[in-house]
C-alpha cells in the first residue's frame, strides 16, 4: 500500500467552498475507490472506477464529484453541496474492480476540516 | 437494506488473550470477507481474507472463520500484544453495493499489559 498517496494530509475548507483531494497510485492498478470515514463508524463508499475514463456512483456520492482521466490518478472533489463534509477521506486501489473481490489497499487519508 | 453488523464496538482483552470479533452479513451471495486493521490516524490494512470457497483460514495468530449457512464471519486473534491494539474492521461484497465492499463499524480492541 505504500504505492497509494494522498495529498494533503490535512485540509481546511470554508463553507461554500469547493476543494479537491488528491490521490495517486504507481501499481498499475485498474480500480480506484473514495471511502469517506466518520468517527465510530465504518468506510463508506463515495465514488469508484474501474477503468479509466469510468466511474461510478457508491453508496454517499451526493455533493461529490470525481474524474479518472488517467490509470494513476483518481481526484476527488468535495463541493459546497456536501452538507457536512468534515471527515477522514481514504482512497484506494485494487488490481481490478470487476466483483468487488480483489485486495484493497488504502492510501494514507486526507482529514478535511471545515470552518 | 443490505448491510454488515460488526460486534463487539469496544473489546478489552489481557495481554496473552484471545480476541474474537463477529460480523454477520446479510446477502447469501456475498463471497470475500476481508479484515482490515486500523491503528490510529493511520491507513487500513489488510491482515487477512477468506472467499466463499473455504471455511477457514489462519495466519500466524490471526484467524478467520466463516460460516455460510449462518451468514457470519469471524476475526480470531490468540496470544494478543499491546501492538495488537487497534480498530478492526470486516468487510463483504454486497450485490446492493455493486459487488464492492461493504464495511462493519469497526471493533476498537485495547490489548491490557
Amino acid at each position: 500500500d505504500g504505492g497509494i498517496t494522498q495529498s494533503p494530509k490535512y485540509l481546511f475548507r470554508k463553507e461554500g467552498q469547493n476543494v479537491t483531494l488528491s490521490c495517486e497510485q504507481n501499481l498499475n492498478h485498474d480500480a480506484m475507490y473514495w471511502y469517506r470515514q466518520d468517527p465510530g463508524q465504518g468506510l463508506r463508499l463515495i465514488y469508484y472506477s474501474q477503468i479509466v475514463n469510468d466511474f461510478q456512483k457508491g453508496d454517499i456520492a451526493e455533493g461529490y464529484s470525481v474524474s479518472r482521466e488517467k490509470k494513476e490518478s483518481f481526484p476527488l472533489t468535495v463541493t459546497s453541496a456536501q452538507k457536512n463534509p468534515t471527515a477522514f477521506y481514504l482512497c484506494a486501489s485494487s488490481i481490478s474492480g470487476g466483483v468487488g473481490t480483489d485486495t484493497q489497499y488504502f492510501g494514507p487519508g486526507t482529514r478535511l476540516t471545515v470552518l | 437494506g443490505e448491510n454488515v453488523e460488526q460486534h463487539p464496538s469496544t473489546l478489552s482483552v489481557q495481554e496473552g488473550d484471545s480476541a474474537v470479533i463477529k460480523c454477520t452479513y446479510s446477502d447469501s451471495a456475498s463471497n470475500y470477507f476481508p479484515w482490515y486493521k486500523q491503528e490510529l490516524g493511520k491507513r487500513p490494512q489488510l491482515i487477512i481474507d477468506i472467499r466463499s470457497n473455504v471455511g477457514e483460514k489462519k495466519d500466524q495468530r490471526i484467524a478467520v472463520t466463516l460460516n455460510k449457512t449462518a451468514k457470519h464471519f469471524s476475526l480470531h486473534i490468540t496470544e494478543t500484544q499491546p501492538e495488537d491494539s487497534a480498530v478492526y474492521f470486516c468487510a463483504a461484497t454486497l450485490s446492493g453495493s455493486a459487488r464492492q465492499l461493504t464495511f462493519g463499524s469497526g471493533t476498537q480492541l485495547t490489548v491490557l499489559p
